[in-house]
């Protein structure tokens, strides 16, 4: 059964900092991974969808890698800004189509 | 492009009525639609699978008779909670995946926060 692990649960950083966030998972048989934003009350924003076959994707602020032997997976934000605080959720694709999630990570950018 | 919606956006109901959430794709035809709820501080589970004009598949552990799911268009898929209780009272999204789907991304609509007092 798929299990995806995100560290920290939570994080606190100060306007400006990069920061990384992390996310792995136990099997390594996905067709892809993706990264969510959910603002509280709310639903899923996607950041950035990486296919298996590619290492990383970048958009703006944010770049996301991925390890698919290791099964591991990062999002990498620079220059954080107060508005980037959120949840930040990893979710895999595997068979059947089906996203599995983690338990997110609690970002705060204090400002 | 790529819009889901739902409604209501949130419902408050009396223990043992029935509520129904709507998910709608708005601007492309959802071959898949799929339901998760998630509890607060934690992360989203799936519950079914629906397919448009065939039954849906319900993970383990999820009642099919208290949540129905019917996908009778390839733009309309509807939630039934039946008989909601307070243990019901929980977020719940849907995605959509189809059209504009490429490497089967889905599309997430804006969540239903259902409270069953």
């Amino acid at each position: 059964k798929q299990e995806v692990t995100q560290i920290p649960a939570a994080l606190s950083v100060p306007e400006g900092e990069n920061l990384v966030l992390n996310c792995s998972f136990t099997d390594s048989a996905i067709y892809n991974l993706q990264w969510f934003r959910q603002d509280p009350g709310k639903g899923l924003t996607s950041l950035l969808l990486i296919q298996s076959s590619q290492r990383e994707q970048t958009s703006g602020r944010l770049n996301a890698s991925l390890d698919k032997s290791s099964g591991r997976s990062t999002l990498y934000i620079a220059a954080s800004q107060p508005g980037d605080s959120a949840t930040y959720l990893c979710a895999v694709v595997q068979l059947g189509n089906k996203l599995v999630f983690g338990a997110g990570t609690i970002l705060r950018v204090k400002s | 492009g790529a819009v889901v919606s739902q409604h209501p956006s949130w419902v408050i109901c009396k223990s043992g009525t029935s509520v129904k959430i709507e998910c709608r794709s708005l601007d492309f035809q959802a071959t898949t639609m799929f339901w998760y709820r998630q509890f607060p501080k934690q992360s989203l589970m799936l519950m079914a699978t629906s397919n448009e004009g065939s039954k849906a598949t319900y993970e383990q552990g999820v009642e099919k008779d208290k949540f129905l799911i019917n996908h009778a268009s390839l733009t309309l898929s509807t939630l039934t909670v039946t008989s909601a209780h307070p243990e019901d009272s929980s977020f719940y999204i849907c995605s959509a995946r189809g059209g504009y789907s490429s490497y089967n991304e889905q599309f997430f609509g804006p969540g239903t926060r259902l409270t069953v007092l």
